[in-house]
């Protein structure tokens, strides 16, 4: 199964409210990343929060880390309808001790922002 | 700067055909490369991952192979494809020296089984 597991699968938003996507994961992490997809293209990394970090900020990005719960948070603020893309979570795990970046990804969330 | 080539964008080919996907990374060394599929624009799932010519990890039992001839060239091989094959693939490469170095993906390949 999927390692992260982000929440809602599909987001439908205006433009300029706020987006908010969440993610949980099952085991202990390195560091926990976010990326976009455009529809049939590749993914696009946006930012990467290391596991000792509890909020770091990119443009109009925030994401939050709580280790505790598992658990990790994407905001974006102002959406605009160029935003409208899938996102996703992917986790690189403490277990197996080797030197790559070892990516597990969640399902996704589709979100669309309305002009 | 690094770029990363992938193609074909899409393929449609016929059960029990061969498959041969390129990969090429430009402007790093010694990158890792990875192969993922993703079903349905959904999640996605790790094939392969190699760290150096030669060394291919494999994360799931499949139909499929990969190999890296080069440095900087990733091949992703079927002998005879499966209805179960038809999927998204992607490439993608990251700094082999960190945990924390992100994944640069290409544009994939949308391959159709028929």
């Amino acid at each position: 199964s999927q390692q992260g597991e982000e929440d809602p699968q599909a987001l439908s938003i205006q433009e300029g409210e706020n987006a908010t996507m969440n993610c949980s994961y099952k085991t202990s992490i390195n560091n926990l990343q976010w990326y976009r997809q455009n529809s049939g293209r590749g993914l696009v990394h946006l930012i990467l929060i290391r596991s000792n970090e509890r909020e770091k900020h990119s443009g109009r990005l925030r994401v939050t880390l709580d280790t505790s719960k598992k658990s990790s948070s994407l905001l974006i603020t102002a959406s605009r309808a160029a935003d409208t893309a899938s996102y996703f979570c992917a986790t690189t795990s403490l277990r197996g001790g080797t030197s790559y970046g070892k990516l597990t990804f969640g399902q996704g969330t589709i979100l669309t922002v309305h002009p | 700067s690094q770029t990363i080539h992938q193609w074909p964008a899409t393929l449609v080919q016929p059960v029990g055909s061969p498959l041969s996907l390129e990969c090429t990374v430009e402007g790093t060394s010694n990158p890792n490369l990875y192969w993922y599929r993703q079903a349905a624009g959904r999640g996605l799932q790790l094939l392969f991952y190699s760290v150096g010519i030669g060394q291919i990890s494999s994360e799931v039992p499949q139909n499929l192979s990969a190999s890296r001839p080069q440095d900087r060239q990733f091949i992703l091989s079927s002998k005879k494809l499966l209805l179960s094959d038809s999927g998204f693939y992607l490439c993608a490469w990251s700094s082999g020296s960190s945990y924390n170095s992100p994944l640069h993906f290409g544009n994939g390949t949308r391959l159709t089984v028929t």
